[in-house]
């Protein structure tokens, strides 16, 4: 099993452009979230996702979208690039328990986006 | 609103000392709790899991962690450190439905080891 992948590893970006993400699973799991990491700022949640077809915001979704048309694939877009979003990215995946808790997140090895 | 409070931003210890890193919660009712680390330029892997049962859990690399309702605290222990335990370690806590099917993440502790 791969786990968690994620594509591209890196990326630079102009002011403007779009991107889009990609994470993929190969564990079955019914729930995927994106975040961003910045120093000092731990990890903050962007959006997230507890079955295909649905998605949710998280604590910073301004900027971003995402999709998960497949289950096993969950899509961060970014429309219109900004310095801002200058980050490292992770996508996790968990299995679903009772009254909706997450089990184990696993994490894929993360994208470095640089946004000039 | 469910928090996770990790309050040491950064801890130094000498190799072979011991280590405990806070990690204080607030929910209400008994939250799913986790600890991972991070090791530069990685991404997170689970150390281990509190969910139910004995309030002393066992992980990966001889760590442990003990969880104490009364404190509303998951305290993450080893017995001695190696150089190889330097990273950034975090604190999530699940609290299901309440939390909106999401972990909710402490800020992490750096640990820097002494050699």
């Amino acid at each position: 099993n791969a786990g968690v992948t994620q594509t591209p590893k890196f990326r630079v970006l102009k002011t403007g452009q779009s991107m889009t993400l990609l994470c993929a699973q190969d564990m079955n799991h019914e729930y995927m979230y994106w975040y961003r990491q910045d120093p000092g700022m731990g990890l903050r949640l962007i959006h997230y996702s507890v079955g295909e077809g649905t998605t949710a915001k998280g604590e910073v979704p301004d900027g971003y979208n995402v999709s998960r048309l497949k289950k096993q694939n969950f899509l961060l877009g970014l429309e219109s690039a900004a310095p801002s979003q200058t980050s490292v990215y992770f996508c996790a995946s968990s299995r679903a328990l009772v009254a909706g808790h997450t089990d184990t997140q696993y994490f894929g090895p993360g994208t470095r986006l640089t946004v000039l | 609103a469910q928090s996770v409070t990790q309050p040491d931003i950064h801890i130094t210890v000498s190799e072979g000392a011991s280590l405990e890193l806070r990690c204080n919660y607030s929910y209400g009712a008994t939250p799913y709790l986790f600890w991972y680390v991070q090791s530069p330029g990685q991404g997170l892997q689970l150390l281990l899991k509190y969910f139910s049962g004995d309030t002393l859990v066992q992980g990966i690399k001889g760590f442990e962690a003990e969880f104490k309702r009364s404190q509303s605290s998951f305290n993450l222990r080893k017995p001695s450190v190696h150089w190889s335990d330097a990273a950034e370690y975090f604190c999530a806590v699940g609290a299901g439905m309440d939390s909106n099917y999401q972990l909710i993440w402490g800020a992490g502790t750096k640990l820097i080891i002494k050699p």
